[in-house]
This record gives structure tokens, C-alpha cells and sequence, in this order.
């Protein structure tokens, strides 16, 4: 069945660090990849989004590529700051195995940036 | 406010007792997703709704719950005879189709459901 992968956290970072949280799924057909972003007592929210390889999905200062060839859809953002602090998930959704649009999450990673 | 709405919040009941979420999604979603998270872990695919067909059932759906979407409007989730396992945060989630490609679901804010 479909799955995803993502580094476990916590991680910790300082302010205006780079940071990289690693992705990768395994899904039977060509699916949909996903970041959801979940902040302290909120709801899940959508962050970004790639739905072909080598799209490259961006939001709030945030990329990730859908990487085929490496099955990967690693987050990335170029200068953290506190607010980002938060539960981020990788998802997938794979309807071209003929399922429905339920999405694939990973166990999430938890990013705390310290000032 | 026009987002994905759940009622209630926060639900303590005891065990064997029966329990009902309501969920009102986007109104202009077609989709609707049935999802449950426990502590550190991500989110797990319950079942969804096309109007008001439930079109798909994870085997994670036990007998003692079961899913209504009467109108293709709001959804219900109702767990019978409930067990300390059921204890988790019951999101539910909605979505339209865009040029026949999924584009992403959009989450409530979730109900907490402890069984003592």
C-alpha cells in the first residue's frame, strides 16, 4: 500500500537557519504530494502542493519538488523564523490506483525555532 | 467564517457509551473525508463522501462506526459502545475536484474524544 516517510523530530533550529525536513512515499500509482502544516491549537492547513513531477509547490517562503526519480518531496525554506514553529506533515494522494482522494500522511515532524 | 466547522471540540464519555460528531463542510465542496489522529501520529483515512454516496471505507472503520451524510451537506460519525482505543481527535476534512484532479483537502479544526 501507499506510504510516507518523514525524519523524525523534534527539530530544533535557530532563527534565519535553512531548513530541510526529508520526505519520501511510496505509492502504488503517479500520485499527488502534499505539505500540511499544523500550528499549536490549530487545525491542519494546507501549506503547499505538486501534482506532476518536477512541480515545485511554494507557499509562505516554503518549496518542495515532486522528485519521481527518487520518490521524494523534501520542505525546504531558506530562513526560518519563530512563527514557523510547528507539526508539519508530508501526504500523499493516489487516485490513479483507483482509491479514493484519501490522503497518505506521515507521522509528522515537529520544527521548534528558538530566537 | 467559512472553513471546515466541527462540533463538539471536546467530547468525554464513558466506555460503552455512544458518541456523535457532526462535521459542516466548505458548501461549495463536493468531498468529504472522515480522518483520525492519535498522539504523534499523522492522520489516518476513515472514509469519504461524493455528495451524500460514501464512496470509500478504510478497514480502520469498525462496525461500531458508521458515517451519514444525509443531504450531501453536513456529515455525522458516530461511534457505538465506545472503547478506551477510540480515544483520538477525529478531524474531518473537504474538497472539490478541479479538472478532474485532486487539489487538496481542507481540514477542520478536529473533535478530542476521550473514553474513560
Amino acid at each position: 500500500g501507499d506510504s510516507v516517510t518523514q525524519m523524525e523530530g523534534p527539530v530544533t533550529l535557530s532563527e534565519e537557519a535553512f531548513l530541510t525536513i526529508n520526505c519520501t512515499y511510496t505509492a502504488t500509482g503517479y500520485p499527488s504530494l502534499f505539505w500540511y502544516v499544523q500550528y499549536p491549537g490549530e487545525g491542519l492547513q494546507l501549506l503547499l502542493k505538486a501534482t506532476k513531477a518536477d512541480d515545485k509547490g511554494s507557499n509562505k517562503g516554503f518549496e518542495a519538488t515532486y522528485r519521481k526519480e527518487t520518490t521524494s518531496f523534501h520542505l525546504e525554506k531558506g530562513s526560518v523564523q519563530v512563527s514557523d514553529s510547528a507539526v508539519y506533515f508530508c501526504a500523499l494522494s493516489d487516485r490513479s490506483g483507483g482509491g479514493a482522494d484519501g490522503l497518505t500522511f506521515g507521522k509528522g515532524t515537529h520544527l521548534i525555532i528558538q530566537p | 467564517d467559512t472553513g471546515v466547522s466541527q462540533n463538539p471540540r471536546h467530547k468525554i464519555t464513558k466506555r460503552g457509551q455512544n458518541v456523535t460528531f457532526r462535521c459542516d463542510p466548505i458548501s461549495e465542496h463536493n468531498r468529504l473525508y472522515w480522518y483520525r489522529q492519535t498522539l504523534g501520529q499523522g492522520p489516518e483515512f476513515l472514509t469519504y463522501f461524493q455528495n451524500e454516496a460514501q464512496l470509500e471505507k478504510s478497514r480502520l472503520l469498525s462496525d461500531r462506526f458508521s458515517a451519514e451524510r444525509p443531504k450531501g451537506s453536513f456529515s455525522t460519525l458516530e461511534i457505538q459502545r465506545t472503547e478506551q482505543g477510540d480515544s483520538a481527535m477525529y478531524l474531518c476534512a473537504s474538497s472539490l475536484r478541479s479538472r478532474g484532479r485532486f487539489v487538496g483537502a481542507f481540514f477542520g479544526q478536529g473533535t478530542r474524544l476521550t473514553v474513560v
